[in-house]
Order: C-alpha cells, then structure tokens, then sequence
C-alpha cells in the first residue's frame, strides 16, 4: 500500500496562474481532506469530502475549488493564484478503528506539498 | 478566542527529561481527543488517542484528558532525540471534522 500520495511535491507559480493538486489514497477510504499549514497557523482545513461526488468547505474554503469524481482520488484546485496561498498543502483520508463507543477516527497524511505563489 | 489553543513553543530539552505538552479547547462538545506527531517535512501521523475524559498509556508516552477544565496533555517519559519533531493536538465533537491546535515544536538534545 502506498497509503496517500501527493502530486507534485513543489511548485512555483505566479500570481493569477492556476494548478490543480492530486491526492490519491489506496485504502478504500471514504473520507477525504484539504488542510493547508502555515507557520504559526496550524494545519487548518480548506475542503472535504464524506464520498466520492461528494464536497463539502471547511475553514478556509475561499479561492480554493475541489473534486471528488472517484473514490480514491480528491483534487484541489486554485484558479488564479495569490501569494497569501503560498503554504504546504496536505491531502489526508480517514479511517474508523475500533467498533462503538472506542471506535474513533485516524486520519492518514500524505507528504505535502510546498507550493510557492510569487 | 480559538476553539483550540496550543503553545507553539519551541521547546527544548535535555535527552531523558520529561516532556509535557498541553492543549486547552472551548467547545465542550468535543469528546474525541488525538495528538499528532510530525517530523520536519513531513505529514502528521496519529500517536495517541483518547475518547472523553481519562489517561492513556502507550510506552514512553501518556495522554490524558480533562474534560471538566477543557485541558489534555501528553506527557514523554525519558525523551529521546528521536521524539524532536511537532506535536498538534487535535480534536472534535461527534461527527463533524479533527481541529487541530498549531502544534509544538519539541527538540530533545542529546
């Protein structure tokens, strides 16, 4: 299992230029997240997704778009880029361990993303 | 006032100290309770978890959670430098997606 990879691993953009990020994930699993890290920040989310077909915002929703078309891949997209974007994207998938009251949820990370806006 | 507050440090310590770190949240519906551990340029992967209140013990490391004062740590027992990396706090109430405090930075030195 590759568990959940990232592409691409850099990037350089200029502002107003747009790329799409590509998580994919081999576990079956059905949920998945875009978080964004910024130093001092956090990791804080900027969509997910409960299936496939399915989105749903999260904190910082805004000048991001996502799909989700098939189950194990989930694309984050910026249509025109502004250098406050510039972060370390990370794509995550989830998991439930355990059965009833200590099931609990494992999120899976994949490597980021360093994506620079100048 | 954030729903999760985490001292981003940076913390150092001598190799075999005991190491605490601590996170204090406001929402008291939050009943699922999990520290993350992430090595520079890495991805965050789960080292502990606890559901509502109590203490859990893993090895060298212990969570535990306080749900009256809204207050969970984890302690490290006899630090090694291989525990130097970041350590986020993160949790939530049933059903609805992980916050995440803005993590730890911890070096433990040799």
């Amino acid at each position: 299992n590759a568990g959940v990879t990232q592409t691409p691993k850099f990037r350089v953009l200029k502002t107003g230029q747009s790329m799409t990020l590509l998580c994919a994930q081999d576990m079956n699993h059905e949920y998945m997240y875009w978080y964004r890290q910024d130093p001092g920040m956090g990791l804080r989310l900027i969509h997910y997704s409960v299936g496939e077909g399915t989105t749903a915002k999260g904190e910082v929703p805004d000048g991001y778009n996502v799909s989700r078309l098939k189950k194990q891949n989930f694309l984050l997209g910026l249509e025109s880029a502004a250098p406050s974007q510039t972060s370390v994207y990370f794509c995550a998938s989830r998991s439930i361990r355990g059965t009833g009251r200590s099931s609990y949820n494992e999120q899976f990370f994949g490597p980021g993303t360093r994506l620079t806006v100048l | 006032q954030k729903e999760v507050e985490q001292d981003p440090g940076p913390l150092s310590v001598p190799e075999g100290a005991i190491v605490s770190l601590n996170c204090t949240y406001s929402n008291s519906a939050f009943q699922y309770f999990m520290w993350y551990r992430q090595y520079s340029r890495k991805g965050p992967e789960l080292l502990m978890y606890t559901y509502s209140s109590g203490n859990k013990e893993d090895g060298r490391f212990t969570a535990q959670v306080d749900k009256s004062s809204k207050y969970i740590s984890l302690f490290i027992r006899d630090s090694q430098p291989s525990d130097s990396a970041t350590y986020l706090c993160a949790m939530s109430a049933r059903n609805t997606p992980l916050v995440f405090g803005k993590g730890t930075r911890l070096s433990v030195i040799a």
